[in-house]
């Protein structure tokens, strides 16, 4: 029963050019959550999305940042036109439901690097 | 001011020593987390909090709703504990929107 599966675990992009982050939940959960971590600062929250719907994006960046949770495959979070700025970890948790009993389990990140 | 506060930021012990990070915020919630990250790895949830106490091993996490703070004890520390401990706290909206504290670095020397 494997875990949370984030890939790449490592990506790096030139300025420009797009960065796709996959996520792929535990086995049993639809709903997927993803966090971005910026050097030398905390975890904050981008969005929510369960299967073909997006819940709640308020913590996206309005532009250029997208993403999608596919009635099949992975989860993408998809950058577009990248820029130093996006460097970043990007985590992503899944949990079997919305309510907050069940708790969040986590993949082990992507470590974006725009170069 | 940030809505979920961690203290210390930093923290360096040795070895057998007990622990305690503390974790407080202002907003309501429906839930607090403690999560465990090592250097360059991933995150491990540690527990999930509504209320009293949870143990598991030699980690121990205590909440109060009414003060609105939480703590982190680890007893018996190991140098294998290094880590950083991260409070985050989950909105009444129970959305996944968590809301995270700065994490506290602790370091445990041989």
């Amino acid at each position: 029963n494997a875990g949370v599966m984030q890939n790449p675990r490592h990506l790096v992009r030139r300025r420009g050019q797009e960065a796709r982050l996959r996520c792929s939940p535990m086995k049993g959960h639809s709903h997927v959550y993803w966090y971005r971590q910026l050097p030398e600062e905390g975890l904050k929250f981008m969005v929510y999305l369960q299967k073909e719907n997006i819940i709640d994006e308020s913590g996206m960046p309005k532009e250029r940042f997208s993403a999608e949770f596919p009635k099949e495959g992975p989860s993408i979070l998809r950058i577009q036109q990248v820029v130093r700025g996006d460097s970043a970890a990007y985590f992503c948790a899944s949990s079997p439901s919305g309510t907050v009993n069940y708790g969040y389990t986590f993949g082990s990140g992507t470590r974006l690097t725009v170069v | 001011k940030n809505e979920v506060e961690q203290s210390p930021q930093n923290l360096t012990a040795q070895e057998g020593e007990f622990i305690t990070i503390n974790c407080s915020y202002s907003v309501g919630i429906s839930a607090l987390h403690w999560l465990q990250q090592h250097p360059g790895g991933g995150i491990v949830s540690l527990f999930m909090l509504s209320s009293g106490k949870k143990k598991h091993g030699r980690l121990i996490a205590t909440i109060n709703i009414q003060e609105k703070h939480s703590s982190l004890h680890i007893t018996a520390s190991h140098p294998r504990d290094s880590a950083v401990y991260i409070c985050a706290v989950d909105g009444s909206s129970n959305t996944g929107k968590l809301i995270f504290g700065q994490g506290t670095t602790l370091q445990v020397k041989p």
